[in-house]
């Protein structure tokens, strides 16, 4: 079964520090994986998008990572703002036809002053 | 408009009241998407469209929940004799190539 989980649950940091956010998958076969940011009261918002042989990728203070021989994927957010508190989730979509992705619970991030 | 439209924002309902929720996708997206998000959790999968075809409904909880497209572009969402636990946020993507787009939902609160 195709799964998707996340850590840690939930996080807590001031504002001005460096955070990362784990994402472990089973999706298989592979095709992608997005980061989506879910501000409260929100949709989720498309971060970023990884694919097989992509192992970094950056947008402004985010930093996606993904290791597709352990199926780990990262998310580094630099220099935090408070504009950053959200939850972050995880998005896995397998190749092949399937057109369901497999969303993991998200972490959700609390920035304090 | 831009993006995708929800309504209502919010919905207040009445055990046992029936309920149905809009979804405008972004013109010209074939497929769409409806997820159930209860609070603190990530967004549940309920039934996929690709066009007017409802191709899956594997995730809709029970058959109170029922779904239609019927012109291929404005969806809507049913929810029959609502119940208590249906008490959550209904959020509608559309697709385009791998990305999805969301709208901001529908918070629905069944007293």
């Amino acid at each position: 079964k195709n799964q998707v989980e996340q850590s840690p649950q939930s996080l807590i940091i001031l504002e001005g520090k460096n955070c990362t956010l784990q994402c472990n998958y089973t999706v298989s076969p592979f095709s992608n994986l997005r980061w989506y940011k879910q501000d409260t009261g929100r949709g989720p918002v498309s971060l970023t998008i990884m694919t097989f042989s992509e192992n970094t990728k950056s947008n402004g203070r985010y930093t996606a990572t993904l290791d597709a021989d352990t199926k780990q994927s990262s998310l580094h957010i630099t220099a935090s703002q408070l504009s950053d508190s959200a939850s972050y989730i995880c998005v896995v979509s397998a190749a092949g036809g399937s057109y369901i992705p497999t969303f993991g619970r998200g972490t959700s991030l609390i920035v304090h002053p | 408009g831009a993006g995708v439209s929800q309504s209502p924002r919010y919905k207040v309902a009445k055990r046992g009241q029936d309920v149905a929720l809009r979804c405008d996708p972004i013109s010209g997206h074939v497929s769409l998407f409806w997820y159930q998000q209860a609070l603190g959790q990530g967004p549940e999968f309920l039934t996929y469209f690709q066009n007017e075809a409802q191709l899956d409904k594997s995730g809709l909880p029970s058959d109170r929940f029922f779904a239609e497209r019927p012109e291929g572009s404005v969806s809507t969402l049913k929810i029959q004799r609502t119940q208590q636990e249906d008490s959550a946020v209904y959020l509608c993507a559309s697709k385009e190539g791998e990305k999805l787009f969301f709208g901001s939902g529908t918070q629905l609160s069944v007293l």
